[in-house]
């Protein structure tokens, strides 16, 4: 069935420094969603792709598509305590939304 | 309302007990996820329903779990005969539109099985 893989599983960061996730699938895709968890918390969406080669940047956070439609990505510069929590990638190819398994970003102060 | 509402935020039961998990979604979306999220652990898709199609159950773990919808309305998830692994929070997510647009998820139910 439709898979996202998603690495890395954790990361954990000096604030300041910068983050990347990447979400990985086989098969070509209809589109990207990004969704970031805080502990504690449900997942709420940030963003999502359609275009091929597409990039949106909000504020901080830069997310492209692959040209393939076959990867994504989601970098954040200069990461604050803020940005802490799990950032899930999703994809809605067959209908129903499908998660990567998150990466969990810890940010030192 | 104006977010996803899921009941009860937290439920204990005992081994073997049957629980029903419950969810409103936001009114005029079509579509409504369920989702289970072990403690640490990505979102593992359960069932998935968009209007009045036949729903996809396909990640429903065992007989032991079923779910329904009525219309495009509220959602219930039945977990029988409940064992300890099924310990986890249970999202409920609803969109506008099947799997193209942005997913609103509820607070979750935290389950316990003791």
């Amino acid at each position: 069935g439709q898979q996202v893989m998603q690495i890395p599983q954790y990361q954990h960061v000096q604030e300041g420094e910068d983050f990347t996730t990447y979400c990985n699938s086989s098969t070509t895709l209809s589109n990207i969603q990004w969704y970031k968890q805080r502990p504690g918390g449900h997942p709420v969406f940030l963003i999502q792709l359609v275009k091929s080669g597409e990039v949106k940047k909000q504020k901080r956070l830069t997310f492209q598509f692959g040209e393939a439609k076959k990867n994504s990505s989601l970098h954040i510069t200069a990461t604050q305590t803020t940005d802490v929590g799990t950032y899930f990638c999703a994809s809605g190819n067959t209908g129903k939304l499908i998660f990567g398994q998150g990466t969990t970003l810890q940010v030192k102060p | 309302g104006a977010g996803v509402s899921q009941s009860p935020s937290n439920k204990v039961t005992e081994k073997g007990k049957d629980v029903e998990l419950r969810c409103d979604p936001i009114s005029g979306h079509t579509a409504l996820y369920w989702y289970r999220q072990r403690l640490g652990q990505g979102l593992e898709f359960l069932i998935y329903f968009q209007g009045n199609s036949a729903p996809d159950k396909s990640g429903l773990p065992s007989d032991r779990f079923s779910a329904e919808r009525t219309g495009e309305s509220v959602s219930t998830l039945t977990i029988q005969r409940t064992q300890q692994e099924d310990s986890a929070v249970y999202l409920c997510a609803s969109s506008r539109l099947k799997g193209s647009t942005e997913a609103f998820f509820g607070q979750g139910t935290r389950l316990t099985v003791v």
